[in-house]
């Protein structure tokens, strides 16, 4: 059982470029979330999603798209990234009437 | 979601219990208080729940005071590997939106050989 499987684990980009940060879940779960966290701060909810074809913001939407096609997919996509995005991010799953999110071990993003 | 309120750090001598407090004055009655735990560099992991009755699992007791204004998060025998932030929330029972969870900047726990 894989759990939250986050790609990729490092990555660098240049301002300006494009990526996407992918989540997936295989235990069926509803619920999904993007958080980013910064130095010596908490998780900070970007987006979120009850699931497929629903998502909403969270606390810091703004240069941040998400989508849901599938229960088991939540990618992250930064259509044109800034240094102000470099930041720890973490992928959470959970059911909807659940108790415990589950997180993957985080996409460690530098823009440079 | 109630905010709440955890000291910056802590320290805890290894095997001996640790005691994470937390406030949360304005929690309304339907909202639980949730543990969270977050080792360095890897992405937080759940430790236990309660609304208002002290809950104990394989990895901690949560003791919820009878005004429900605090709580306690209690790791009986500290380890090494205990040593983490630890993050106390105050949200809703699970139900759509509501899954979301806000994170504070928690208490570092260091456990001391």
């Amino acid at each position: 059982n894989a759990g939250v499987t986050q790609t990729p684990k490092f990555q660098v980009l240049k301002t300006g470029q494009s990526m996407t940060l992918q989540c997936a879940q295989d235990m069926n779960h509803e619920y999904m979330s993007w958080y980013r966290q910064d130095p010596g701060m908490g998780l900070r909810l970007i987006h979120y999603s009850v699931g497929a074809g629903i998502t909403d913001q969270g606390e810091v939407p703004n240069g941040y798209n998400v989508s849901r096609s599938t229960t088991e997919d939540f990618p992250l996509r930064l259509l044109s990234a800034a240094p102000s995005q470099t930041s720890v991010y973490f992928c959470a799953s959970s059911y909807l009437r659940g108790t415990e999110a589950f997180f993957g071990q985080g996409t460690r993003l530098t823009v440079v | 979601d109630a905010k709440t309120t955890q000291p910056t750090s802590m320290d805890c001598a290894e095997g001996r219990a640790a005691n994470l407090p937390c406030n949360h004055s304005t929690i309304s009655g339907n909202e639980y208080v949730y543990w969270y735990r977050q080792i360095h560099s890897q992405g937080p992991q759940y430790i236990i729940h309660g609304l208002k009755n002290n809950e104990t699992n394989e990895m901690a007791s949560l003791i919820i005071t009878e005004d429900r204004k605090s709580s306690t998060l209690i790791l009986p025998h500290a380890t090494l590997r205990d040593t983490a932030v630890y993050y106390c929330i105050v949200r809703v029972a699970s139900s759509g939106a509501t899954n979301k969870l806000i994170f504070g900047t928690g208490t570092l726990l260091a456990v001391q050989p």
